[in-house]
């Protein structure tokens, strides 16, 4: 069963703050990505990565950096967050290069900007 | 621009009734169209999923009908349980440089007992 482990699980900061999320996956897949989910959006693309080293842009980066240091970490950084980042972020990995193009997802970390 | 659209938004159906949810996409280099599900406090998991070279994909109770010119996918569910109370998310990416998994704003399913 794939793994994908996200940290932390809440949590909470204020206007402005800097915030990291990270996100760890044990399957060796290439593909890393990071979405964000909100009631009447479902599920959107922040940025992705093929691997170490890469990342792309998704659909709604404004905001977010991310940096993908091994194959197996990818991190989100929020370096000046707002009340619109508050949101439930989603991890998750594959590997479509080598046939599995099913999505894992990590259990989600939630994020609440004051 | 949206490139998956899902409808209906919710849907309410009775126990052994048949869900059917609807979902269409612009990009026609789509190649690959999972459908998830997510029950409440969970991540999403995949339930099923189809490429363009099938028009019906089978699992079960779950069946994915696709019309690659209408650009248009379904996914029924027969025999509706309560355990399939969820939120159902379709989804589409391409291959190679167009790899990029997109998804829809979900259909949010309750089934009553």
């Amino acid at each position: 069963e794939a793994a994908v482990t996200q940290s932390p699980r809440n949590k909470v900061t204020v206007t402005g703050g800097n915030v990291t999320l990270s996100c760890r996956q044990t399957n060796s897949h290439n593909y890393m990505y990071w979405y964000r989910q909100d009631t009447g959006h479902g599920l959107r693309l922040i940025h992705y990565s093929y691997g170490a080293g890469n990342l792309q842009i998704g659909d709604v980066p404004d905001g977010y950096k991310a940096t993908r240091t091994t194959q197996e970490d990818f991190f989100l950084l929020l370096e000046l967050a707002s009340p619109s980042q508050t949101s439930l972020y989603f991890c998750a990995s594959s590997d479509p290069g080598g046939g599995a193009e099913t999505l894992y997802f990590g259990s989600g970390t939630r994020l609440t900007v004051l | 621009q949206q490139q998956v659209r899902q409808s209906p938004q919710s849907l309410t159906v009775w126990e052994g009734e048949t869900a059917i949810l609807n979902c269409s996409y612009e990009d026609s280099t789509f190649d690959y169209f999972p459908w998830y599900w997510q029950f409440p406090r969970e991540s999403p998991a995949l339930l099923i999923a189809i490429r363009p070279v099938s028009n019906k994909k089978e699992d079960g109770r779950f069946t994915i009908f696709f019309n690659k010119r209408e650009k248009k996918l379904s996914l029924h569910i027969t025999d509706s349980q309560p355990g399939d109370s969820a939120t159902y998310f379709c989804a589409a990416s391409g291959s190679g440089g167009n790899y990029k998994p997109t998804f829809g704003k979900g259909t949010s399913l309750v089934v009553h007992p």
